[in-house]
């Protein structure tokens, strides 16, 4: 059973900029898994931000941007804002399945 | 605009089954493989199940398989997730997405809540 980890939390400055990462238990995240972000808010449903490592939706700020670094996928956010104070997922791609990270809850502060 | 819209949820013993629905609008369905995500109150996301829009290939996380069946009716824009032997961890809120396994997962429903409960 494949593993995705994610930071528990992060904290970032308002103005600053974060990076949340993306691991895999199996080895190094590719483009081959092809890695997503998800941005969750308390009491909404989730929203796709980031898709295939670095692709944003037309909805996605510009702050946001995604990458492979290091063997992870990464999200980073440039210029923090309050409103991005919400859960981040990752969810990568394996053979046959799909597997999401525990989350990273960002505070905004 | 795009629109996915579950039901079926609701409260059932362990052993018990049900079958959530997905009614999707806005784009066109047949072209499009479609996931279900489900969320246990307070907790992470896990990925339930994906079936392709083309060849309709099932995929399913080992949580579920066996237990679970995606389907999909494409006269009636809808996907259905049947739900058999359920257990008190399968309670969680069932979210539908349009996309995965050759298609971007970009949009989710607000989800139908299930609760497995003796």
């Amino acid at each position: 059973q494949s593993v995705v980890t994610q930071e528990p939390s992060l904290t970032v400055s308002p103005g600053g900029t974060v990076t949340l990462t993306c691991g895999s238990s199996t080895g190094a995240v590719t483009s081959g898994h092809y890695p997503y972000w998800f941005q969750q808010k308390p009491g909404q449903v989730p929203r796709t931000l980031i898709y295939d490592a670095e692709n944003k939706h037309s909805w996605t700020p510009a702050r946001f941007s995604g990458s492979l670094i290091g063997g992870k996928a990464a999200l980073t956010l440039s210029g923090a804002q309050p409103e991005d104070e919400a859960d981040y997922y990752c969810l990568l791609f394996y053979n046959g399945l799909a597997v999401f990270g525990g989350g990273t809850k960002l505070t905004v502060l | 605009e795009v629109h996915l819209l579950e039901s079926g949820g609701g409260l059932v013993q362990p052993g018990g089954s049900l079958r959530l629905s997905c009614t999707a609008s806005g784009f066109t369905f047949i072209d499009y493989g479609m996931t279900w995500v489900r969320q246990t109150p307070g907790k992470g996301l896990e990925w339930v199940s994906s079936m392709s829009g083309k060849t309709d290939t099932t995929y399913y996380a080992d949580s579920v398989k066996g237990r679970f069946t995606i389907s999909r009716d494409n006269s009636r824009n809808t996907l259905f997730l049947q739900m058999n032997n359920l257990r008190v961890e399968d309670t969680a809120v069932y979210h539908c997405m349009k996309g995965g396994w050759g298609n971007v997962l970009d949009f989710w429903g607000q989800g139908t809540l299930v609760t497995v409960d003796s």
